[in-house]
């Protein structure tokens, strides 16, 4: 069964501080990795979705890369904007379904 | 704003109880994908459509069944409803149905389960 891991489960950042969100994963030959952002009460918002293992994708203040075994997501001179869950997700190669970790909470502060 | 509409955005109801929660999917796309998440179990698959046939089955629970309809709108019914159904229910659409695209999530339904 796919296994995804998100840490930490909460990240308190000042304004400017750079920081990084890890994505741990276990699945039986991976499709893709996704990442999403999550307001509360709203439903995902696609970011970036990474296919092999070397991939890097930048929007805005946020990178995303991928190894063999987990992700990153980077985010660079957080603006309280930049507050909201990240979502990872993994999808096999022979599934459908996007098997999602806890995400984490970041809160950026002024 | 991803495109894809959910009805209603909340939905109060009793146990024993069924509804039915609506999903409209991005113009073009085929693949209706539908969520559920909840504070202790964060987001399950539950059941996959694509051009109208089921494709995969997630831990959906048997009191709940789906169907996508020929103008490729979706609809989740819910039935006999338990005070544990309360969760968020979401509706993602993507342009294949094969593994790799990514998916776009409407803004959800919200069940409350009294």
């Amino acid at each position: 069964e796919d296994q995804v891991t998100q840490s930490p489960e909460a990240l308190r950042l000042q304004e400017g501080e750079s920081s990084s969100l890890n994505c741990s994963y276990t699945v039986s030959g991976l499709r893709g990795l996704f990442w999403y952002r999550q307001d509360p009460g709203k439903g995902p918002e696609f970011l970036f979705t990474l296919y092999s293992a070397g991939e890097e994708k930048e929007k805005e203040r946020l990178k995303a890369t991928l190894t063999k075994k987990e992700s990153f997501l980077h985010i660079t001179a957080p603006k309280p904007e930049d507050s909201a869950t990240y979502l990872c997700a993994v999808q096999a190669s022979n599934d459908y379904k996007l098997s999602f970790g806890a995400g984490t909470t970041v809160t950026v502060r002024a | 704003d991803s495109g894809v509409t959910q009805t209603p955005k909340h939905l109060i109801t009793a146990t024993g109880q069924r509804v039915t929660l609506r999903c409209s999917p991005r113009s073009g796309d085929l693949s209706v994908y539908w969520y559920q998440q909840s504070l202790d179990q964060g987001l399950q698959f539950l059941i996959q459509y694509y051009n109208g046939e089921e494709r995969a089955k997630g831990n959906i629970l048997e009191r709940f069944s789906a169907q996508q309809f020929p103008d490729l709108h979706s609809e989740l019914n819910l039935s006999s409803l338990e005070l544990g159904d309360s969760a968020l229910y979401f509706c993602a659409s993507s342009r294949s149905g094969t593994p790799g695209y990514e998916q776009y999530f409407g803004p959800g339904t919200r069940l409350t389960v009294t």
